[in-house]
This record gives structure tokens, sequence and C-alpha cells, in this order.
């Protein structure tokens, strides 16, 4: 079964600051897909970013980006120049190439301070 | 409204009362599926469905009957619910043909059982 870790319950940064959250994910398969998803408080799961394991340029979306370690099995978020709109709980998920089912974090709360 | 839709959005019931949660997409989506989200986990896969008619289960399917007649509605039913169905329950479909491709939520529907 594959699993995915968020080690950080909670995290904070400044507006305009940059912030990373870490995820990290636990397969044996080869090709797979890992997604970014934000949850604000009115708990509408929102895709943020999402990355194909067999491409290794990262994927960025304005100021989101990430830094896929396929080898670290890592897969962290970046968020640049935050925006007190990115406060909100962020879910790192896992789906293998012949899956059907996301894989979910437990998740990250970003709080974004003026 | 295009998109994908869930009804009610809140509910309350009682132990032992059958409970059928609506969800709605107007994208002619292939895929949809059954997320439950509860404190301190991710979301977690109840049922999926490949196409009207076809569905299977997810991780968490226990107490829980889903059917696909059409391929825009895909309900939930709790046969007899219990309080450990209180849960906020999330419906989501995929923009493509592949299983693979990004899933898309609906606004989620928050149970509460007595």
């Amino acid at each position: 079964a594959q699993t995915v870790t968020q080690s950080q319950p909670e995290m904070s940064v400044q507006e305009a600051e940059t912030v990373t959250l870490s995820c990290t994910y636990d397969t044996s398969e080869s090709n797979y897909y890992l997604f970014w998803y934000k949850q604000p408080p009115s708990r509408q799961m929102i895709l943020v970013i999402r990355q194909e394991a067999y491409k290794q340029q990262n994927a960025t979306e304005n100021r989101f980006s990430v830094n896929f370690q396929k080898a670290a099995k890592s897969f962290s978020l970046k968020i640049s120049d935050s925006q007190l709109g990115d406060t909100a709980m962020y879910f790192c998920a896992f789906m293998k190439d012949s899956g059907y089912a996301l894989n979910f974090g437990k998740g990250t709360s970003l709080l974004v301070t003026p | 409204d295009a998109g994908i839709t869930q009804s009610p959005r809140y509910k309350i019931t009682e132990t032992g009362r059958q409970v059928t949660l609506m969800c709605h997409q107007t994208w002619s989506h292939s895929y949809m599926f059954w997320y439950r989200q509860d404190l301190g986990h991710g979301l977690r896969l109840i049922y999926y469905s490949a196409a009207a008619d076809i569905t299977d289960k997810g991780e968490v399917p226990d107490g829980y009957v889903v059917s696909r007649s059409k391929t825009e509605n895909f309900p939930l039913t709790l046969e007899s619910a219990t309080r450990s169905q209180t849960s906020v329950y999330f419906c989501a479909s995929t923009e493509g043909l592949a299983v693979q491709e990004t899933q898309y939520f609906g606004p989620g529907t928050r149970l509460l059982v007595l």
C-alpha cells in the first residue's frame, strides 16, 4: 500500500514571503502521479498542482511550484509571494499508474499572516 | 450550474436511518468518486465508478451503497447510519477518460449522525 506523509501539521508564513510544504511517499511503483490540493475554510478541495512521475521537470503553476525528488520519494510544494488567500489546509496525494484512488496525506495547515 | 454539485450540503440524522447523499456533474466525466474526510485523516475513498452501471469498492466501503444509473449522477446511500459515519463527504470526478486524470471535487456534504 502507498503511504503519504506530511510531517508538518501546521505552518505559518508572512504575506509576500515564500514557504515550502513537505511531502514524502512510499511506493514500489515506477510510474505514478502526485498532487497538491488546497482546502480553504470553505472546505472546497481545489487542485493546486499535479506532477507525473515520469516527467523530470518540476511542475509550476504561477506562484506554486514543486520540488519532485523521485529517488528520495519527496514532493514538496513551494508557495512564492504568499497571499492571505493562501491560508488553507494543503493535502499531498498520490495515485499509482494502475490505480484509481487518491491516497492523501493528513494535511498541513498553512496560515498566512499580514 | 456547470461543475460538480452535492446535496444536501448539511445533514443531521439519527442512528439507524437511511440517508442518501447526492452528487451531480455536468461535464460528462466517466469516473466519479466518493471520499470521506475525518479529523486527523486525509480523504479516504469509499466507492468509485468508471461509467454508468459500473461501480467498485474503495478503502472504506462498509455501510455504504452506491449506484450510477446515469453518467452525471452518483448517489451515496448510508443504509443504516451509525455515529462513526459522521464525517464530511466529498464527491469527485475526473476530467478525462483515464482514471489517473485529475480529480475535481464537489463542495462536500457535512453529515452528523446522532
